[in-house]
């Protein structure tokens, strides 16, 4: 079945260092990438998404890169302070729908002041 | 503005009870409804979908069903839960675009 790898599953940067995540995805309709950031004993929110006509995507700290031709994107977050940590997820719609979304595994941001 | 009510936040439950987790949309029409499992380390996995009233697709075979009797309310339930139901338990919306997520409940069988 379709499925999104995500890497790394933990990731530990000191305050003001830049973070990256990255998801490879294999259903080639895919069209739709958003990322999710879950705090803890929360639901996980939007913090960003891409569509598959945008190759680059960019909201103050935040930018998200999509490489179609590979079926991978990756989260940057840029200048990280403490209020970053939490688990973020990447997910790629499925079969060209939108609505239907497969989630990575998460990745565990800790931002040590 | 549009809004998603999930409850119970947690319930703690027997070995072989029913369930019953609702979850209730505001401020949209006819949204697409889901219900996902989240267990540790295994990000975030779809049970059921819903298009619209009555219309419930399942993902992946379990001991788990789902129901939507109005347009904005989704249901998930079980007859008799096994341990390994426990879990933290998203119900989301969509309107063709993004995913908004309920708080979640987290599930225990004991």
């Amino acid at each position: 079945g379709e499925n999104v790898e995500q890497h790394p599953s933990t990731l530990s940067v000191q305050e003001g260092d830049s973070a990256v995540i990255k998801c490879t995805y294999s259903d080639s309709a895919s069209n739709y990438f958003p990322w999710y950031k879950q705090e803890l004993g929360k639901g996980p929110q939007l913090i960003i998404d891409i569509r598959s006509n945008v190759g680059e995507k960019k909201d103050q700290r935040i930018a998200v890169t999509l490489n179609k031709t590979a079926k991978h994107f990756s989260l940057h977050i840029t200048e990280t302070q403490p209020e970053d940590s939490a688990v973020y997820f990447c997910a790629a719609s499925i079969g060209g729908s939108q609505g239907n979304l497969i989630f990575g595994k998460g990745t565990k941001l800790s931002v040590k002041p | 503005s549009q809004t998603i009510h999930q409850w119970p936040a947690t319930l703690v439950q027997p070995v072989g009870s029913p369930l019953s987790l609702e979850c209730t949309v505001e401020g949209t029409s006819n949204p697409n409804l889901y219900w996902y499992r989240q267990a540790a380390g295994r990000g975030l996995q779809l049970l059921f979908y819903s298009v619209g009233i009555g219309q419930i697709s399942s993902e992946v075979p379990q001991n788990l069903s789902a129901s939507r009797p109005q347009d904005r309310q989704f249901i998930l339930s079980s007859k008799k839960l096994l341990l390994s139901d426990s879990g933290f338990y998203l119900c989301a919306w969509s309107d063709g675009g993004e995913a908004f997520f309920g708080q979640g409940t987290r599930l225990t069988v004991v």
